[in-house]
């Protein structure tokens, strides 16, 4: 079982729809989550930041951690055009920078 | 600052030539990555350095991989012999270590050499 499961999509809405994004994970000694952003060609770039359980947002984008589920969620609202791009959430265990498990990455079109 | 510039940004070669793959950190960055990415298997670590000393090679998918970092300035992914199955996007990363905290840690990503062995 790989340490973090996401579901590649691709998935596509039209503009201003709301969209959830939505990882599992294996080991519960995961506890920091990230959400990386990735446009066509580029690397990946990081969008959200959450330590621990709890939520936490900026701006149209809400970050989400139920760790007694093991889920971690990426909303966002009113979507536009320019959100459209690969999201990868990604977690770590803390005791060593660095190591972190990514998903596979969503691919998410937002059509105008 | 100009971030994780990496080179080739594109390469293709035939199964059995050398490959090296090289990659500059951002200035003052004690750690550098280097990530593997295919549509199968998505986004893998292969190694890190801190302070240009390997910590985890795990990753590495075999022998016909090396990877060095001679100074805190540049480092080197090699493959020899590639072979086809070895095509894939490589990113380098490079992050400062801080304290951990809320507001956590953010791991820079270069825009990749994509490599395509035929």
């Amino acid at each position: 079982q790989k340490e973090v499961e996401q579901d590649p999509g691709p998935l596509s809405v039209p503009e201003g729809a709301i969209v959830s994004l939505n990882c599992t994970y294996s080991n519960s000694a995961f506890q920091y989550f990230m959400w990386y952003r990735q446009y066509s060609r580029k690397g990946p770039e990081l969008l959200m930041y959450t330590y621990s359980s709890g939520n936490k947002e900026d701006g149209r984008f809400t970050a989400q951690v139920d760790k007694s589920s093991k889920y971690i969620s990426l909303f966002i609202r009113d979507s536009q055009p320019s959100d459209s791009a690969t999201y990868l959430c990604a977690v770590d265990r803390g005791s060593t920078l660095g190591r972190l498990y990514f998903g596979r990455g969503t691919q998410l079109t937002v059509w105008p | 600052d100009a971030g994780v510039i990496q080179s080739p940004r594109h390469e293709v070669t035939e199964m059995g030539q050398e490959v090296t793959l090289r990659c500059k950190p951002i200035s003052g960055h004690d750690y550098l990555f280097w990530y593997r990415q295919t549509m199968m298997r998505g986004l893998e670590l292969l190694i890190y350095f801190n302070n240009n000393v390997p910590i985890d090679d795990s990753g590495m998918p075999e022998d016909r991989f090396s990877a060095k970092m001679p100074n805190a300035s540049f480092s080197t992914l090699k493959i020899q012999p590639s072979e086809p199955r070895d095509s894939a996007v490589y990113f380098c990363a490079s992050s400062f270590a801080l304290a951990r905290s809320n507001s956590g840690n953010t791991i820079y990503f270069g825009e990749g050499s994509w490599l395509t062995v035929v």
